[in-house]
């Protein structure tokens, strides 16, 4: 079964860190490109980073930048989501997303641009 | 790029037919994708490329535009679906969600 699962968030005071983690089976996570979205409660969704399956592309929305480092370690299956300086405003759900890692030659890009499977998520509450 | 969805709550009945819209700030021809999201639980991806139905969802939803106007159509609304629908650009960093449409039984 393809499954995502996060994992390592909970409660943590402003100004303080919290490595979030993301633990793929059932595919090749190797060959797919990885996105971390959060979303407060009771409010939408809010994409906050990207990486290629090769870790040779980065991205990240303007609001963490700077304070959340996206990695991953193909070996163990594992996506990343180191935060630090973490504010009241970040509490929220954070889930990873996979993406289609690439796309064939001679077929249009957007055909391959999606989040297909997500994870249940796993909950950071910053608060003093 | 904003992603601007209307309306933002929709009521609706079992069998209904209903239309939900996305409007982008920008050209993003067809790199748009449509999620539904329960409560308490996370996103599923319904529709991408803008039109293309993802495996495995009921043929009552259909997606269509490209540029800045898009739209996601359910044509005989059944109990499973009513949730919030998000549509998602993937043209450019960062991405960005419209704000969601609750669909809600009336």
């Amino acid at each position: 079964e393809v499954q995502l699962v996060e994992s390592g968030g909970g409660l943590v005071q402003p100004g303080g860190s919290l490595r979030l983690l993301c633990t793929a089976s059932g595919f090749t996570f190797s060959i797919e490109s990885m996105n971390w979205v959060r979303q407060v409660p009771g409010k939408g969704l809010e994409w906050l980073s990207y990486i290629s399956s090769s870790s040779s592309s980065i991205y990240y929305t303007d609001s963490v930048k700077g304070r959340f480092t996206i990695s991953r370690d193909n070996a163990k299956n594992s996506l990343y989501l180191q935060m630090n300086s973490l504010r009241a405003e970040d509490t929220a759900v954070y889930y990873c997303a996979r993406e289609p890692g690439s796309v064939p030659a001679g077929v249009p890009e957007y055909n391959y641009y999606y989040m297909d499977v997500w994870g249940g998520g796993t909950t950071v509450t910053v608060s003093s | 790029i904003q992603l601007t969805q209307s309306p933002s709550f929709l009521s609706a009945s079992v069998g209904d037919k209903v239309t939900i819209t996305c409007r982008a700030s920008q050209d993003i021809g067809r790199f748009l994708a449509w999620y539904q999201q329960k409560p308490g639980k996370a996103p599923e991806l319904l529709i991408y490329a803008a039109s293309t139905l993802q495996s495995g969802v009921p043929s009552r939803f259909g997606g269509s535009g490209s540029g800045t106007e898009f739209s996601l159509t359910v044509s005989s609304l059944q109990p499973e679906d009513f949730a919030t629908y998000y549509c998602q650009q993937l043209k450019s960093y960062p991405r960005s969600f419209g704000q969601g449409t609750k669909l809600e039984i009336k």
